[in-house]
């Protein structure tokens, strides 16, 4: 059982479009985070929500959606896509103190 | 706020070879400290940690110090091998970050045969 699934693994699209990355964790953490890999591979914080509650929003274009259906549960919703968007985002989980902190295996997002 | 520098790469060096990537860090209270590694076309896993001072974190041979008097965690390994090639992340944790990981830039390694 993988502990952070994110899908899809690959997305490619084009400028404009709305697309979802979708994010699930069977650990039993009760927060969640969404990281951004440029392409000189430096990773940053978008949001990290605790218990569906958002705690880190981070600088990001309102473009970017996250949404916390559940605990278990947090998905990145982007509209009018940039080429600039183009990244691989981690989800991630934790326990709210940080502790156990465990990483998907990210989506590489391509805008064309 | 928090920020981590760590040594500008690519660090390329020769099998068996002594590997040190140096990270400092700037950090209210007491973070935590992670070193994490990406292989290449991977996702991120963590490597080791240390949760206060003069921790050792330690696996597959690497080993870091927190030292919290010159606010360092030196990732260091006695003899590299080739499939140690990969980009390697130092991080810290608090509570001043909302418990977000703040990552270095990134080292890349790439060891040769």
């Amino acid at each position: 059982d993988t502990a952070v699934s994110q899908t899809p693994k690959y997305l490619v699209t084009q400028m404009g479009n709305d697309k979802s990355i979708k994010c699930e964790q069977n650990l039993g953490h009760d927060t969640m985070y969404w990281y951004k890999q440029d392409s000189k591979k430096f990773l940053k914080i978008m949001f990290s929500y605790n218990n569906k509650e958002l705690i880190i929003n981070e600088t990001v274009p309102n473009r970017f959606s996250p949404k916390s259906p559940d605990k278990a549960h947090l998905n990145l919703h982007i509209n009018s896509l940039e080429l600039g968007d183009s990244a691989v985002y981690f989800c991630a989980s934790s326990q709210r103190t940080g502790s156990g902190y465990t990483f998907g295996s990210g989506t590489r997002l391509t805008v064309v | 706020g928090n920020s981590v520098t760590q040594m500008e790469g690519p660090v390329t060096l020769s099998e068996e070879a002594f590997l040190t990537i140096n990270c400092t860090y700037t950090a209210t209270g007491y973070p935590s400290l992670f070193w994490y590694v990406q292989y290449p076309g991977e996702g991120l896993q963590l490597l080791l940690k240390a949760t206060k001072a003069d921790d050792k974190g330690s696996n597959k041979g690497f080993e870091a110090t927190y030292r919290k008097e010159t606010t360092s965690f030196h990732l260091e390994k006695g003899s590299v091998l080739v499939s140690d090639s990969a980009v390697y992340f130092c991080a810290l944790i608090n509570s001043n970050s909302g418990y977000a990981l703040n990552f270095g830039k990134g080292t890349s390694l790439l060891v040769t045969p």
